[in-house]
């Protein structure tokens, strides 16, 4: 069955470090796909990465960078010299072919705050 | 508009109300997907759309619980006889891809049952 598990539920860091948000995730399938969704306090979730289950890579956007590593079945999200307005709620998502329905499983999201 | 628009955006009912929430998608998005989320809480799942069709309506978590699409278009989630443990925002998501996209997420419409 298809489970993203983020364990971390608050995490809360000063300006300018660095932070790592975890995801974990369980799947049957060989293809499947990876997400990650920033949730600001205005409430929309905002789209910030995908992956397939083939691509490995690690992957760098600004100060965001992602960690997949199929041998761990995790798929962290690393913040770099973290700023305020990083302050959200991260979402790791999952999403696979189930009979037919692609169903999106969300973990329950990381509360990062960043504090000046 | 350009992106998913939720209305309600709030609605403050009675409990044993029935109540409607809608969803219209981005234009030619063909994937729907209706969401809980409560207060503090992850999204859960509740139904997808592909077109007009609901392929899973498992995460529907009562009998109280329908939804519709039309036109592969807007969406209509009905809760009848409301219930406090309904309060919750419901968020609805587009895609253009079967499974493999980005969701594009409406702001939501917070349901409040007295």
């Amino acid at each position: 069955a298809q489970k993203v598990t983020q364990a971390q539920t608050e995490i809360s860091v000063v300006e300018k470090e660095d932070v790592t948000l975890d995801c974990v995730y369980e799947t049957r399938d060989t293809t499947y796909y990876l997400f990650w969704y920033k949730q600001p306090p205005s409430g929309e979730l905002v789209f910030l990465i995908r992956r397939n289950s083939f691509d490995e890579q690690n992957e760098i956007s600004g100060r965001y960078s992602w960690n997949f590593q199929k041998s761990t079945s995790s798929f962290n999200f690393t913040i770099t010299a973290s700023q305020v307005v990083d302050s959200a709620v991260y979402f790791c998502a999952l999403s696979e072919d189930t009979s037919g329905t692609y169903k999106y499983i969300f973990g329950t999201g990381t509360r990062l705050k960043v504090l000046a | 508009g350009a992106g998913v628009s939720q209305s309600p955006s709030n609605k403050v009912t009675e409990k044993g109300k029935d109540v409607e929430l809608r969803c219209d998608p981005i234009s030619g998005h063909t994937a729907l997907y209706w969401y809980r989320q409560s207060l503090g809480q992850g999204l859960e799942f509740l139904i997808y759309f592909q077109g007009n069709s609901a392929p899973d309506k498992s995460g529907l978590p009562s009998d109280r619980f329908s939804a519709e699409r039309t036109g592969g278009s807007v969406s209509t989630l009905t809760i009848q006889r409301t219930q406090q443990e309904d309060s919750a925002v419901y968020l609805c998501a587009s895609s253009p891809l079967r499974g493999a996209g980005e969701l594009f997420f409406g702001e939501g419409s917070r349901l409040t049952v007295l």
